[in-house]
Parts: C-alpha cells; structure tokens; sequence
C-alpha cells in the first residue's frame, strides 16, 4: 500500500531464535500499530504507538516487544520465536489518534511469518 | 476477545446482487469502520460512520448504524467481481485500539 512498507514479505524461521519484523511510512503520521491476522480470530493488536518513543501494548503483547526511534520505522521484534507465533502481521497507520472522527486505519501488505 | 463480530461468516452471491453483512459489537462506541480486505493483501478502509449517525453511503456502500442495538450492517449494491474479498468491521470504543472482528468472506460469481 502508498506510503506504508513491511519487510519481509515472507519469512520462515527456527523456534527460538530472535526475528524483527519492520513496518516503514512515509506519510508522517504520528500513530503506528502491529496486529497479527489468525484465522477465526480477526485481527488482534499486539502492540501500538503513539509518537516516537512512545509505545503502549495491546491485547496480545507476550512475547513480542517494539521500538520506535525515528516516525516512520516501528520495530516488532519476537524475542524468541514459537510455533504459535507463526501468523501474518500487519503494520498500520494513522494520521489521527482514536476517537476522532476520520480516525482510520492504512494497512502495510503483510509479512507471512512461520516459525518451525 | 473480539469486540465485533460480523454475521454470515461467509456469503456467496451472483454479480449484480446486493451483498449485505452484520456486524454486532458489545460496548459503546465513538465510531464503527468497515475494511475491505483482498487475498493476501492489507485491510482497507471502507467507511467510518460515527456514534450519532445512522446512515452514511459511499458509491455502492450503504452502512447503517443502531447503537440501540449495538448493530450494524454494510450492503454492497450492484455487486462485481471485484468485489470478492473479506470484509470486517472495527470499533473504536474508549480504549486505545480499533478492535477488528473475524471478518465476512464474500464471493462474487460471475
């Protein structure tokens, strides 16, 4: 999508082993969030930010922490990889916080992560 | 747990049929948001209709809004192919998140 890249597309790695995922905009919006896509479960966010330095955790943050040093690059890193994290992650942007009335969300293209 | 949760799962209709899809949420909200979400790509974002509105369109979209009955629906007129996708709905409730729900796959047939 404009504006809103994730790298990797595709990745496979080995339980136990540290992955970065990376979520880069050129929109300059302040807010930034990581959701995983599960089927049955819709998309669950893991975690979120607000301003550089400035992140909070969501619904389903163990496991996983994020970095946010300069406004367009958010980090999601899984510490040390698990099966049950095999997912697709989705990064996400937006110009305004929640609660506003165009509060809206534009969604990265999607990393496929699985881990064995 | 989900927020939102969109009825049928699932819906298979001819192009040039309407395609119409709920999606029930459990508490209050500030707005409610529909996405769009093709395979293997990002969700994306449809239409926002706020709390105090009950109606809003956009070309071959029609969202309604009960927060009565903490319900609402999208119906895609004139359906086309393209218009196969999953669709899901997102709340923004007094929290810090949009919640999304598990979403309603539609197929278009030709």
């Amino acid at each position: 999508d404009a504006g809103i890249t994730q790298s990797p597309r595709h990745k496979v790695t080995e339980t136990g082993t540290p992955v970065t995922l990376r979520c880069h905009q050129t929109e300059n919006h302040r807010y930034m969030y990581w959701y995983r896509q599960d089927p049955g479960h819709g998309l669950r966010l893991i975690h979120y930010s607000y301003g550089v330095k400035d992140t909070d955790k969501g619904e389903v943050s163990d496991g996983y922490s994020v970095s946010r040093s300069k406004t367009e690059d958010f980090l999601l890193t899984l510490e040390s990889a698990t099966s049950s994290q095999t997912s697709v992650y989705f990064c996400a942007i937006s110009e305004e916080g929640r609660g506003h009335p165009n509060y809206g969300y534009t969604f990265g293209s999607g990393t496929r992560l699985t881990v064995v | 747990s989900q927020q939102g949760e969109e009825d049928p799962q699932a819906l298979s209709i001819q192009e040039g049929e309407n395609a119409t899809m709920n999606c029930s949420y459990k508490t209050s909200i500030n707005n409610l948001q529909w996405y769009r979400q093709n395979s293997g790509r990002g969700l994306v974002h449809l239409i926002l209709i706020r709390s105090n509105e009950r109606e809003k369109h956009s070309g071959r979209l029609r969202v309604t809004l009960d927060t009565s009955k903490k319900s609402s629906s999208l119906l895609i007129t004139a359906s086309r192919a393209a218009d196969t996708a999953s669709y899901f709905c997102a709340t923004d409730t007094n929290d810090y998140k949009l919640s999304f729900g598990a979403g309603t796959t539609v197929t278009v047939r030709a």
